[in-house]
This record gives structure tokens, sequence and C-alpha cells, in this order.
């Protein structure tokens, strides 16, 4: 799997969009990105994935740079719910296993 | 049921005994897998079954650690003599097949190695 690099740490004000950057510079014609995240005492949740297309369903937007070097997931309206660890991935589709690293730790201020 | 399922949520032990966590799989969901993940670090491959065919163990971090699972059902991850670096948060997942995006994964067991 290409690495991926993200910040270590956010913050975001409830209510406000959350935008979360991931750099996957080495990243391969063929691999997609996937983002989950896991909320605290639980297991990772998946979010969205795209290959280099813009991606936008229920719970976030996937915006990928067209030379896809990187990324930004889109929380629009964030809530307290929010609060989690996001993991940005990279993968070749049907390589059997996900490669987390240690992901964004965003917190949501009321 | 409606998730993946994992038990004991969590297990205390001391060094040296065995443990034996299990794992339900989400119905009908072909792959299964499990993951490691020790305190504030992200999540650490072990394993993975994919229907009857071999599975990869590539992941497990020495020959104490083994896991089996009979066709498409319920998966145990068994710790053999366990050492206090085994404490962690063991997590299983599930997907309809072997490379799908869509990874399903339960509450983890927090296994403390006294």
């Amino acid at each position: 799997d290409a690495k991926t690099t993200q910040p270590t740490s956010m913050d975001c004000a409830e209510g406000r969009a959350a935008n979360l950057p991931c750099n996957h510079s080495t990243i391969s014609g063929n691999e997609y990105v996937y983002w989950y995240r896991q909320i605290h005492s639980q297991g990772p949740q998946y979010i969205i994935h795209g290959l280099k297309n813009n991606e936008t369903n229920e719970m976030a937007s996937l915006i990928i740079t067209e030379d896809r070097k990187s990324s930004t997931l889109i929380l629009p309206h964030a809530t307290l719910r929010d609060t989690a660890v996001y993991y940005c991935i990279v993968r070749a589709p049907f390589l059997e296993k996900l490669t987390f690293g240690t992901g964004t730790r965003l917190t949501i201020i009321p | 049921g409606a998730g993946v399922s994992q038990s004991p949520s969590n297990k205390v032990t001391e060094k040296g005994k065995d443990v034996e966590l299990r794992c339900d799989p989400i119905s009908g969901h072909t792959a299964l897998y499990w993951y490691r993940q020790r305190l504030g670090q992200g999540l650490e491959f072990l394993i993975y079954f994919q229907g009857n065919s071999a599975p990869d163990k590539s992941g497990l971090p020495s020959d104490r650690f083994s896991a089996e699972r009979t066709g498409e059902s319920v998966s145990t991850l068994t710790i053999q003599r366990t050492q206090q670096e085994d404490s962690a948060v063991y997590l299983c997942a599930s997907s309809l097949v072997l490379g799908n995006e869509k990874l399903f994964f339960g509450s983890g067991t927090q296994l403390s190695v006294l």
C-alpha cells in the first residue's frame, strides 16, 4: 500500500465544515483512496472511497486533486458525534487487507 | 446478527496463560479479518480468511498466535503463553468478499495481560 500523511490532530467548531487533508504523493494509478473513522472504544467505520472523481455520500464528501497526490475529506456540518480518529488509506482494488496508519484525531468543539 | 460481534469485550489474564477470542461475522460475509490495536496506535493487520481458502497469516507476530475459521462462520483467535506486550484491543472485521472496500468492524476485545 502507498503511504499516506495526515496531520496528527485537528479541531473544528460544531456546525462548521471539517476539512481533513491527506497526502499520498506516491499513489499508483489503480489505487483507491479510502476513509474510515474510529470513534472512541469502537471499531473503525467506513466513510467513503474514490479513485479520481470527487465522491459524496450521506456521511461526507471526498475531494481528490487532479494529480491524485492528495485528497480532502469534508464533513459538511460537524457535530460532537464526529469526534473520532480519521484514517486515510490507499489501496489497489481487490487487495486483501487495508493498512491503517495513525490517522488524524478530530475534535469537534461545542 | 446486525453487526460483527466479538466476545469477550474485556479479558484480563495472567502472563503465560492461553486466551481465546471469538468473532461472529455478519451473516453472508465471506471474508473475515483480525487486527490488533495497541494503545494510541493504528491498527496492525494479523490475519484474514476468505471462504475455504487458506488464510493469509502473514501478519501474525509470532507462533504463539493462531486463528481458525470454519467455513464462513465464527472465527477464534488464540494466543498461547500470553505476554504483557500482547495487551491490546483485538478487532475483527468482515466484508462481503475479500478485497471489498467496505469492512465492518466489531467493537473489539480489550486484552490485558498482567
